[in-house]
């Protein structure tokens, strides 16, 4: 079953310019993870939050969690064509198991 | 470098037969996935591994079975009873120590077609 739901499904921005992707999730978690996928590749691993943090940055990644409205959102600042690719956040909730979303496709023109 | 290697690449699969996708790591990682990828969809959780010798099904185990004879290695064997098993399969592990707060490294993963 699918834990995850990101929002947008997907997005179209220009090189230079913020990208928010939303995630929704349903149940208690262990912590959330945001992952990024490029055509035909294995996922990145780009970021973990815990569920007693609020916010974490990485680079130009900030990522934000709000257990009460059980939500997440990934903002990469002043985008660049190389951020083309597919994003993806997934839930943990127990004994390691990585429930993932849907994926949002963010496209980067430059 | 380590890592986590998966093969092949492409895989053809004829009607009715078994075949098996190799998945192997030298990360020193104790958990090991294997997950399904469709098309525009996410990931869905086939098997899982915490320590060697033993596994779990996740959510969509029918038609495929997995061993775990040594650490570094999760072969995925997709059998003929999986009807549609045409997709994308990835392999990851994960160091299960201290707190369990890591994330997964991913393989580049196996693109099987069944002709």
């Amino acid at each position: 079953s699918q834990q995850g739901e990101e929002d947008p499904q997907a997005l179209s921005i220009q090189e230079g310019e913020n990208a928010t992707m939303n995630c929704s999730y349903k149940t208690s978690i262990n912590n959330l993870q945001w992952y990024r996928q490029n055509s035909g590749r294995g996922l990145v691993h780009l970021i973990l939050i815990r569920s007693n943090e609020r916010e974490k940055h990485s680079g130009r990644l900030r990522v934000t969690l709000d257990t009460s409205k059980k939500s997440s959102s990934l903002l990469i600042t002043a985008s660049r064509a190389a951020d083309t690719a597919s994003y993806f956040c997934a839930t943990e909730k127990g004994q390691g198991k990585l429930i993932f979303g849907q994926g949002t496709e963010l496209s980067v023109k430059p | 470098d380590g890592g986590i290697t998966q093969s092949p690449k492409y895989l053809f699969r004829k009607e009715g037969q078994n075949v098996t996708l190799s998945c192997e790591q030298n990360l020193n990682h104790d958990a090991m996935y294997w997950y399904r990828q469709d098309p525009g969809q996410g990931l869905r959780l086939i098997y899982y591994s915490q320590i060697v010798n033993d596994f779990q099904k996740g959510d969509i185990a029918e038609g495929y079975s997995v061993s775990r004879e040594k650490k570094e290695s999760f072969p995925l064997t997709v059998t003929s009873a999986q009807k549609n098993p045409t997709a994308f399969y990835l392999c990851a592990s994960r160091w299960a120590g201290g707190e369990a707060n890591y994330g997964y490294t991913f393989g580049s993963g196996t693109r099987l077609t069944v002709v």
